[in-house]
């Protein structure tokens, strides 16, 4: 059962242009929700990160909108750059209940075209 | 900090032989995992630990031992290589404050082929 489901899987944007990769999740109990940032060849690092207090949370370009009732947060990236291009990854965690483990979603790679 | 360590970077191994990949981390993080990361089906957990001497099963368990002897390692072990473990390796460490899990740490990976 994949508790975590992230869409799309890959993501083609211009320069300057605005990406948006989705998640959704079934478990009402998660209460960090992070986003990771993956370069070929390397291992995946924090992006950006929410809780559910708040509904939205920017760090310059990047932006992760958070939908409580609906169980979605999203990561948007304004005024895309080919740097940007990489995988990202979604998660959702809580330490409630004993468990520890984040649920990753499955990955969506973003290629931003010059 | 050096952060989060793994060693071997790049190992081939032949179908039927063993190896031990070597996670350490410096952060002093209570919790590891090992995860395998395949085309298209992203991060699965193997194995993790919240604690020396303790370890659990992951989603992807079969094949895989590991052992967290001490704090800052955490080894991944496997037995009898098959084709399917062809993969790569990434290890984990986190904290934990009260009831809320902390962003993870990743190592720069395992690429292991297996023939």
């Amino acid at each position: 059962q994949q508790q975590v489901k992230q869409s799309p899987q890959s993501l083609i944007v211009q320069k300057g242009g605005i990406s948006i990769i989705n998640c959704a999740y079934e478990n009402t109990a998660f209460d960090y929700f992070p986003w990771y940032q993956q370069f070929p060849g390397k291992g995946p690092a924090l992006l950006i990160a929410i809780r559910p207090d708040v509904s939205e949370k920017k760090e310059g370009r990047f932006t992760i909108s958070f939908n409580k009732s609906a169980k979605q947060f999203s990561l948007h990236i304004m005024d895309s750059q080919p740097g940007d291009s990489a995988t990202y990854f979604c998660a959702a965690s809580t330490a409630s209940g004993g468990s520890y483990i984040p649920t990753f979603g499955r990955g969506t790679s973003l290629i931003v075209h010059p | 900090n050096a952060g989060v360590t793994q060693t071997p970077k790049f190992r081939v191994l032949k179908t039927g032989q063993s190896m031990t990949l070597l996670c350490a981390q410096d952060m002093n993080h209570e919790y590891m995992y090992w995860y395998r990361q395949d085309p298209g089906m992203g991060l699965r957990l193997i194995h993790y630990s919240v604690g020396e001497g303790t370890t659990a099963k992951g989603e992807v368990p079969d094949g895989y031992n590991v052992s967290r002897l001490k704090k800052q390692n955490f080894l991944l072990g496997l037995e009898s290589a098959a084709p399917s473990q062809t993969s790569v390796y990434f290890c984990a460490s986190s904290f934990v404050l009260g009831t809320s899990i902390y962003e993870q740490y990743f190592g720069p990976g395992t690429r292991l082929t297996v023939t």
